[in-house]
């Protein structure tokens, strides 16, 4: 069992869908990510939140908007996305303040756009 | 341009013998490398760190080394195991205050009994 959770497992939207994915951690991490991975692809950023506030957004769609609305919980909030937004999307934490720190991730949610 | 290089896609080896996995870069000055593992349907998991003053280090049958003058990390899983199947990613966090990660293509190492 991994020590962030992300929910659902498994989403199946339409085009026109609005739709919320939800990752949640109580490792007392204050950063936490999201990545979004195409089959046999690395994990790609697309956002960082430290202490809550966002401190990096990779030129990501704004179809894509994230919310961080406590130190345990991250959102991803989801709008007209594409087709090729299909993706497993990954959320990570990890401490802040040292830079050597290994990022704990979520098993992902596995998003299909129809 | 920035580059992290994983040699290999795919590494099949015997049961029992070492696995050797290359990670090179380029453009990079990284503080410390990572090594992750990731399973099917899965998140990757974190294996090692290394920092860039230190050669090498060591973790049960895992050892990780590190060399900036080759700009390259070599991964190596002595006595594997078929449970030891799954794609091992090279991870590099770039230059002082970042903690952003960028990974590598991965390897995906299959241990046949």
């Amino acid at each position: 069992d991994t020590e962030v959770t992300q929910t659902p497992k498994h989403l199946v939207m339409g085009m026109t869908n609005k739709k919320s994915l939800k990752c949640e951690q109580h490792m007392g991490h204050r950063a936490m990510y999201w990545y979004k991975q195409k089959a046999k692809k690395p994990p790609e950023l697309m956002f960082v939140y430290s202490y809550e506030k966002l401190s990096i957004n990779e030129s990501v769609p704004s179809r894509f908007s994230p919310e961080c609305p406590n130190s345990s919980l991250l959102n991803l909030h989801l709008h007209a996305l594409q087709p090729e937004d299909s993706a497993l999307y990954l959320c990570a934490s990890s401490q802040v303040g040292l830079r050597n720190q290994p990022q704990h991730f979520g098993d992902g949610t596995r998003l299909s756009i129809l | 341009s920035q580059k992290i290089e994983q040699n290999s896609e795919a590494l099949n080896i015997q049961e029992g013998k070492t696995a050797t996995l290359t990670c090179n870069y380029t453009n990079y000055s990284p503080a410390y490398l990572q090594w992750y593992r990731q399973d099917p349907g899965r998140g990757p998991v974190f294996l090692l760190l290394i920092r860039e003053n230190e050669k090498e280090k060591r973790k049960e049958r895992l050892k990780v080394t590190f060399d900036t003058t080759l700009k390259q990390s070599l991964f190596h899983i002595t006595a594997s195991q078929p449970a030891d199947s799954a794609t091992y990613l090279c991870a590099l966090v770039a230059g002082a205050g970042s903690y952003q990660l960028t990974f590598g293509k991965g390897t995906k190492l299959s241990v046949i009994p």
